[in-house]
């Protein structure tokens, strides 16, 4: 069955790096276009980053523009989210999510991310 | 960026009931670009309802979505127990993707 599972979360310190990964199953990773999408402690969902199917483009949310990039190796069918200079702010839950047609249809179940010193 | 205003924050209701929630855009938003997701305590979400009115694979027909423009409606015609939950609009405009803030059906 079509499937999403992030991974790489943890505490990490303000200022220092991280990144999480998202592996597909189910499948044909290289056909779809993917997300990150965070949700904070509470609060409601914001959406990150995507990048196309192709990798041809990428486009990020202002908040995390210049800090965090988002890649894919398809050879692993996996995604990636580098998030750099971290803030108490980029904690969250993040979650992976297949585009179709420019909305999220699959979603993983997400993965912890904490910023602490 | 398009912001999206969900109404009411909260909405307390009655298994059985009907219940109809918005989602206002502060700029014209193409219906093929609208989207409605659940989500459950502790779960991700759940895409419910795409193109502002089709239905995702196996969602229920009591879920219906309606809407052009600037205003969009989701519509439970029968609230069945696990309904309750909180409820995103979502769209895409200008290389951006946004979230409402969300809208919680809580059981009155």
């Amino acid at each position: 069955q079509v499937q999403l599972v992030e991974s790489g979360g943890g505490v990490v310190q303000p200022g220092r790096s991280l990144r999480l990964s998202c592996a597909a199953s189910g499948f044909t990773f290289s056909a779809f276009g993917m997300h990150w999408v965070r949700q904070a402690p509470g609060k409601g969902l914001e959406w990150v980053a995507v990048i196309w199917y192709d990798e041809s483009k990428k486009y990020y949310a202002d908040s995390v523009k210049g800090r965090f990039t988002i890649s894919r190796d398809t050879s692993k069918n996996t995604l990636y989210l580098q998030m750099n200079s971290l803030r108490a702010e980029d904690a969250a839950v993040y979650y992976c999510g297949r585009d179709y047609n420019f909305y999220m249809d699959v979603w993983g179940k997400g993965t912890t991310v904490t910023v602490s010193s | 960026e398009i912001v999206l205003t969900q109404s009411p924050g909260t909405l307390s209701l009655s298994p059985g009931e009907r219940a109809t929630l918005s989602c206002r855009a502060s700029q014209s938003v193409s219906s093929n670009y609208l989207a409605w997701h659940q989500q459950k305590p502790g779960q991700a979400p759940r895409l419910l309802i795409y193109g502002a009115s089709s239905r995702a694979t196996g969602i229920p027909d009591r879920f219906s979505g309606s809407g052009s423009g600037t205003d969009f409606t989701l519509t439970i015609s029968r609230l069945e127990p696990e309904d309750f939950a909180v409820y995103y609009c979502q769209q895409f405009g200008g290389s951006l993707w946004t979230f409402g803030q969300g809208t919680k059906v809580e059981i009155k």
